[in-house]
């Protein structure tokens, strides 16, 4: 069964990058079926998607994010990172990480990691 | 692009039928067939339930089903149990590798 999840910093200052990365397990991403993507849930609001990578490298993002959003792979790990510049409190969510199928539905998710920017 | 709009909340009791709406424009839920619905536990990730406006994942109930009109998706429980109680999040895509996320919509079952 695939597997995916989330690890870094809990805690980011205000300016600086949030860091996360993606561990998929029970599966390759290196899958030409599949592209791999970030979405985030402030708290106790709606889901708001961030981009997506290919395993070739190729990225995709929110046009709103794009400035300050990178999304790479390393396919001989197995993972996908994300990093966010400039952060604010307003960043402040709870990532989480998914396979997007071909028909641009998120299938597998890994169980999300809360980040917090503040001081 | 603006986040589709979903109504904030809606109920019923067990085994009546709830229909959950998703509204965007012609620029996305209007143009394209890829409307997916979430199931959202508390405190849980995200659970794919329809995906292609209609189609259904393996393991998800047939309870659950999906439809289009126009600008305007929407998602049916059928037959509603207490376990379906949970917050619904549609998502379409926008064109130019961009997908957009309804605002959510609280189910409860009565």
């Amino acid at each position: 069964q695939l597997q995916l999840q989330e690890s870094g910093p809990g805690l980011v200052k205000p300016s600086e990058t949030l860091s996360l990365t993606c561990t998929v397990s029970g599966g390759s991403i290196s899958s030409s079926s599949y592209y791999w993507g970030w979405i985030r849930q402030p708290p106790g609001k709606g889901l708001d998607w961030i981009g997506n990578i290919y395993y070739r490298g190729n990225t995709y993002y929110k046009p709103s994010l794009k400035s300050r959003v990178t999304i790479s792979v390393d396919t001989s790990k197995n993972q996908f990172s994300l990093r966010l510049s400039s952060v604010t409190a307003a960043d402040t969510a709870v990532y989480y990480c998914a396979r997007e199928n071909g028909d641009y539905a998120s299938d597998f998710w890994g169980q999300g990691a809360l980040v917090t920017v503040s001081s | 692009q603006s986040a589709l709009t979903q109504p904030p909340s809606a109920s019923g009791s067990p085994g009546q039928s709830v229909t959950i709406s998703c509204t965007g424009t012609s620029s996305d839920v209007g143009r394209y067939k890829y409307v997916s619905w979430y199931q959202q536990l508390p405190g849980k990730a995200p659970k794919l339930v329809i995906y292609e406006v209609t189609q259904r994942p393996s393991g998800v109930p047939d309870r659950f089903s999906g439809s289009k009109s126009g600008n305007t998706a929407s998602l049916t429980v059928s037959g509603l149990q207490a376990e379906d109680e949970a917050d619904y999040y549609c998502s379409s895509y926008a064109g130019n590798n961009n997908l957009l996320f309804g605002g959510g919509t609280k189910l409860t079952v009565l």
